[in-house]
């Protein structure tokens, strides 16, 4: 079953740090770009990042840029968002999708079940 | 940086009826386009690609057409499985970017 699973959310306070991780399984995970998502209590879905199938290309939102870091091995089928200096908006569900660039088009068409990031003191 | 607008945002309708959503971007993105279904509590699904071709396993009544500027997503016959909000998203771009959603309400 192709598949993936978020982990590492949680509380932590404004100015702290939190690294997440998205475990891969079912297709090959070094084939594709692939992105995080998140989604603010009660908004709408913001594309967070994008990183290329080796590594060697990244794009963030510019609300992120210089205080997220997203990575990935290859050997490992995971991919990682390392978030710092984070602020009461970094607030939400982060979401890993698969993105199908390369493959004709550019949509994501598999997507994991969310992980919640709370920053607040 | 490209900017996806929707409209409506809330549109409720009844069971059968023809629903249309609007999705505008702020400059030509030729037909590099999808459409997202969120259910509550759920993560989105992708349910069109390409502006116009539609996800396997989706149903057909959705459909969506547009290219350049303008997009629309249609479901020919709305069904109380439809409650959801729905999303645009360009990848004209390496940067992403979504729509603001429409909420679909069944009347």
């Amino acid at each position: 079953e192709v598949q993936l699973v978020e982990s590492g959310g949680g509380l932590v306070q404004p100015g702290g740090s939190l690294r997440l991780s998205c475990a891969a399984s079912g297709f090959t995970f070094s084939g594709y770009w692939m992105n995080w998502v998140r989604q603010a209590p009660g908004k709408g879905l913001e594309w967070v990042a994008n990183i290329k199938q080796d590594g060697s290309e990244k794009y963030y939102v510019d609300s992120v840029k210089g205080r997220f870091t997203i990575s990935r091995d290859n050997a490992k089928n995971s991919l990682y968002l390392q978030m710092n200096s984070l602020r009461a908006e970094d607030t939400a569900v982060y979401y890993c999708a698969r993105d199908l660039w390369g493959y004709g088009s550019g949509s994501f068409d598999i997507w994991g079940q969310g992980t919640m990031v709370t920053v607040s003191s | 940086d490209i900017q996806m607008t929707q409209s409506p945002s809330t549109l409720s309708a009844s069971v059968g009826d023809r629903v249309t959503i609007t999705c505008r971007a702020s400059q030509s993105i030729s037909s590099w386009l999808a459409w997202y279904q969120q259910k509550p509590g759920k993560a989105p699904k992708l349910l069109i690609y390409k502006a116009s071709s539609l996800e396997s396993g989706v149903p057909s009544r959705f459909s969506g057409s547009g290219s350049g500027t303008e997009f629309t997503l249609t479901i020919s016959s709305l069904q109380p499985d439809d409650l959801a909000t729905y999303y645009c998203q360009q990848y004209n771009s390496y940067s992403r970017t979504f729509g603001q959603g429409t909420k679909v309400e069944i009347k």
